[in-house]
């Protein structure tokens, strides 16, 4: 089956520091991949994503590329600020006919600190 | 603009106690799911639905029932709670599956004693 594997964490940073959050997935097919931010007493919410092998997905200054090769969705961040402390998900979803359902990571906490 | 609602909040339950969690959604999608989020799991799907009067089996459905009697609207019930179903719930939903975004409600902490 499909499974997403994430750096554990927490992850602390200093402000203005450079982020990067590891993920791997398994999947048998072609699939879609996320990744989903979840700040304190919120629900999650969509970060940025990527449809196919090599596409960048960037947002809020984020950015992560599909790489095939390495089955990985790495999210990266130049320079984190206060307001990035959050959980974030990676997560993965089949393409193709049907229903598929979304695979989550178990999630990476960042906190940043002043 | 409301998008996805879940109610109530926060709710407390003694063991053997029944109990339904409702989900609104008004961005008029097809896909719902109710998904549960423990600590070092990640989210789990419990039950989802891909249409109004269909649902289906996620990966931890036991003891845990659903509806969409309207497509606006998913409901997770549980029939006999169990100290092992504490956990927050997260209604979501979407246009389609694959890889279209998924909506997220802001939860329900569900603590069960």
């Amino acid at each position: 089956g499909n499974s997403v594997t994430q750096m554990e964490g927490p992850v602390t940073l200093s402000e203005e520091a450079f982020l990067t959050i590891n993920c791997t997935y398994t999947a048998t097919g072609y699939p879609s991949l996320f990744w989903y931010v979840q700040y304190p007493g919120e629900g999650l919410q969509l970060l940025l994503k990527a449809t196919k092998a090599d596409d960048k997905g960037s947002n809020k200054g984020f950015e992560a590329t599909y790489r095939k090769e390495t089955t990985s969705f790495h999210l990266e961040k130049g320079s984190v600020q206060v307001s990035d402390s959050a959980v974030y998900f990676c997560a993965l979803s089949d393409r193709g006919g049907g229903y598929q359902k979304v695979t989550f990571g178990t999630g990476t906490k960042l906190q940043v600190i002043p | 603009n409301a998008g996805v609602t879940q109610t109530p909040k926060f709710r407390v339950l003694k063991t053997g106690q029944s109990m339904t969690l409702l989900c609104a959604q008004d961005m008029n999608h097809e896909y719902m799911y109710w998904y549960r989020q423990d600590p070092g799991m990640g989210l789990r799907l419990i039950h989802y639905s891909v249409g109004e009067g269909t649902t289906a089996k996620g990966e931890v459905p036991d003891g845990y029932n659903v509806s969409r009697l309207k497509k606006q609207n998913f409901l997770l019930g549980l029939e006999s709670a169990a100290p092992s179903q504490t956990s927050v719930y997260f209604c979501a939903s979407s246009y389609r599956g694959g890889s279209t975004e998924a909506f997220f409600g802001q939860g329900t902490r569900l603590t069960v004693v």
